[in-house]
């Protein structure tokens, strides 16, 4: 089975300093992979997604994110934090299922806080 | 249009009661699914339709029942819940374009608590 693993559950950053938060993949077949974000009491909404056709994927709000196939890795990055930025973040890998549709599984997620 | 509507937004329900939960989408999806999300965890899948078809049910205990009555709706039915339970209920929507690369788009949620 496909899995994801970030590492830190907590990133604190300087309004205006770069935002890296680290996703790890592993997977025995080219996987897709996902970042998503999430506000309190909120859903989750897409910010990425790779599905090799580049290795540098952008996403909304600035944020982008590079395939590394050596280093097994998909890490979020952003030029410059944002007080808004603060949420919790999700890396997710899909897999196909059989009868239909996709199953995300999500890593444990990293709790991005930005401080002034 | 990319939007997902769940309600209610907040649940609360007693252990012998049954109600439901409902999700919407009107953006033409074919896919759409449950998760559950206990605080500070991730979401994690229950259920998947594919063309109102139960495609992949994840051991979800039979106290959850899930309905898709037509390809914009999706319902999940509560009966007889325990209070680990209580949680963060999510529904999302996806194209069935191309193979397991699709968005899922998640609706805001029902916070569910039971006691």
């Amino acid at each position: 089975a496909q899995s994801v693993t970030q590492l830190g559950s907590h990133v604190s950053v300087s309004e205006g300093a770069l935002v890296l938060l680290r996703c790890n993949y592993s997977s025995s077949v080219p996987p897709y992979l996902f970042w998503y974000v999430q506000y309190p009491n909120q859903g989750l909404q897409l910010l990425l997604k790779y599905t090799s056709a580049a290795t540098l994927v952008k996403g909304i709000n600035g944020f982008e994110a590079e395939f590394k196939k050596s280093e097994t890795s998909f890490h979020l990055t952003k030029p410059s934090a944002h007080m808004s930025d603060a949420a919790e973040y999700f890396c997710a890998v899909s897999e196909l299922i059989t009868g239909g549709g996709n199953k995300l599984t999500f890593g444990t997620g990293t709790q991005l806080k930005v401080e002034l | 249009d990319t939007e997902v509507t769940q309600t209610p937004k907040h649940l609360v329900m007693g252990m012998t009661n049954k109600k439901s939960l409902k999700c919407e989408q009107h953006m033409g999806h074919r896919a759409m699914y449950w998760y559950k999300q206990k605080a500070k965890k991730p979401p994690e899948l229950m259920f998947v339709y594919s063309y109102e078809k139960l495609s992949i049910n994840e051991s979800v205990p039979s106290r959850f029942s899930p309905e898709c009555p037509n390809s914009s709706l999706l319902n999940l039915h509560l009966h007889a819940l325990q209070p680990e339970d209580s949680a963060l209920y999510l529904c999302a929507s996806s194209q069935l374009r191309v193979k397991g690369a699709d968005t899922q788009y998640f609706g805001p949620g029902t916070r569910l608590t039971v006691l």
